[in-house]
């Protein structure tokens, strides 16, 4: 049974530091990656998805990485600002219908 | 573009009542749809998921179930909430082809007492 791990569960960085959030999944076997942001009280915003022939995907300050023979995929927030305070949610596609298995999600607090 | 609503946003329900959640997807046809549940303190977990009007496959035996009954509507239901019920209900969808991004609506806080 595939089970998704993040780590730390909980980080707080002073505002302009890089932000650096971990995920490890246990079954190599995964159809594709998917980085989410979630507010307090709020559906989950797409961030990035990285499909498993890919090694990494940008967008503006975000950097999501791939290497699936060791199960691990990081996610690197440069320069970070309050707003991007949030939990961040990975989630490893388990199979062609699409299937999410998420891990427990990294608490992000970006202080002034 | 794409637009995925859910109604209503919050509800509180007395245990034993029944329960009725729905989910629209604009702007896409033939959507795959999925219904998570997040309860507090633990992950995101699938409970139901549908590739087609009527075909529901169920992820967690529960006292739950969802219907579809249109191409872009997915409901879920219950006919008698427990106490273990409670936490937030979110809807996505994805299309069927390519990298098979999930998008999540705005979610559905149930509280049963």
């Amino acid at each position: 049974k595939q089970e998704v791990t993040q780590i730390p569960a909980a980080l707080s960085v002073p505002e302009g530091e890089n932000l650096v959030l971990n995920c490890s999944f246990t079954d190599s076997a995964i159809y594709n990656l998917q980085w989410f942001r979630q507010d307090p009280g709020k559906g989950l915003t797409s961030l990035l998805l990285i499909q498993s022939s890919q090694r990494e995907q940008t967008s503006g300050r975000l950097n999501a990485s791939l290497d699936k023979s060791s199960g691990r995929s990081t996610l690197y927030i440069a320069a970070s600002q309050p707003g991007d305070s949030a939990t961040y949610l990975c989630a490893v596609i388990t199979d062609s219908w699409g299937k999410l298995q998420f891990g427990a999600g990294t608490q992000v607090v970006v202080t002034p | 573009s794409q637009t995925i609503h859910q109604w209503p946003a919050t509800l509180v329900q007395p245990v034993g009542s029944p329960l009725s959640l729905e989910c629209t997807v604009e702007g896409t046809s033939n959507p795959n749809l999925y219904w998570y549940r997040q309860a507090a303190g633990r992950g995101l977990q699938l409970l139901f998921y549908s590739v087609g009007i009527g075909q529901i496959s169920s992820e967690v035996p529960q006292n739950l179930s969802a219907s579809r009954p249109q191409d872009r509507q997915f409901i879920l239901s219950s006919k008698k909430l427990l106490l273990s019920d409670s936490g937030f209900y979110l809807c996505a969808w994805s299309v069927l082809a390519g990298p098979r991004s999930q998008y999540f609506g705005p979610g559905t806080r149930l509280l049963v007492l």
